[in-house]
């Protein structure tokens, strides 16, 4: 099993400072990668896919690098409603697998 | 439009059964392999099971396998998930989720609790 660790587990940001989250794969993933947001009480949101294309509607100061076992997502200028929980996820191999997730709050 | 929907969540008894569905409309869910994904409280997400559009080739993962059945009915558009010897450690929110292979939709969840 590919194990996905996210770190920090708690991110304290000011609104409008750039948020940077990272997420190690166990083995290579390949691009094979995506982040999910998931705020309390809603379903997870797809915002990223193949390591770095956005999905639809997912607004441009969200970008996604990184290929093989490091990745990254970055959120350039935070807004309100971007304080979530930040997921990523590998679909290269089963069984499927999350990180544990990242804790982005306000500071 | 196109959402998926959940239903079948509820209390249960430790070795009780429990038999989720998940409707989908707005598009042709028979097109897609289809997953459920669970979070339980205070924890991150876990992938539970998988299937493939036709029904053919199924996943689970360990924590649930033998225990949990994924099925679909396309003429329903309709995933299932059937638990068995349910335990407490299965109390979560149950997301069916359609993968294109990232989870680009999601249902709003179903509660299931396991609990005497």
């Amino acid at each position: 099993e590919i194990v996905m660790t996210q770190s920090p587990a708690t991110l304290s940001v000011s609104p409008g400072e750039r948020a940077t989250l990272s997420c190690r794969a166990s083995q290579s993933v390949s691009s094979n990668l995506a982040w999910y947001q998931q705020i309390p009480g809603q379903a997870p949101r797809l915002l990223i896919y193949g390591a770095s294309t956005r999905a639809t509607g997912i607004p441009a100061r969200f970008s996604g690098s990184g290929s093989g076992t490091e990745f990254t997502l970055t959120i350039s200028s935070l807004q309100s409603e971007d304080f979530a929980v930040y997921y990523c996820q590998q679909y290269n191999n089963w069984p499927l697998t999350f990180g544990g997730g990242t804790k982005v709050e306000i500071k | 439009e196109v959402q998926l929907l959940e239903s079948g969540g509820g209390l249960v008894q430790p070795g009780g059964s429990l038999r989720l569905s998940c409707a989908a409309s707005g598009f042709t869910s028979s097109s897609y392999d289809m997953s459920w994904v669970r979070r339980a409280p205070g924890k991150g997400l876990e992938w539970v099971s998988a299937i493939s559009s036709s029904g053919a080739a199924t996943y689970y993962a360990d924590s649930v396998k033998g225990r949990f059945t994924i099925s679909r009915d396309n003429s329903k558009n309709t995933l299932y998930l059937q638990m068995n010897s349910l335990r407490a450690e299965d109390t979560a929110v149950y997301y069916c989720a359609k993968r294109a292979p990232s989870f680009d939709l999601w249902g709003r969840g179903t509660l299931v609790t396991v609990s005497s």
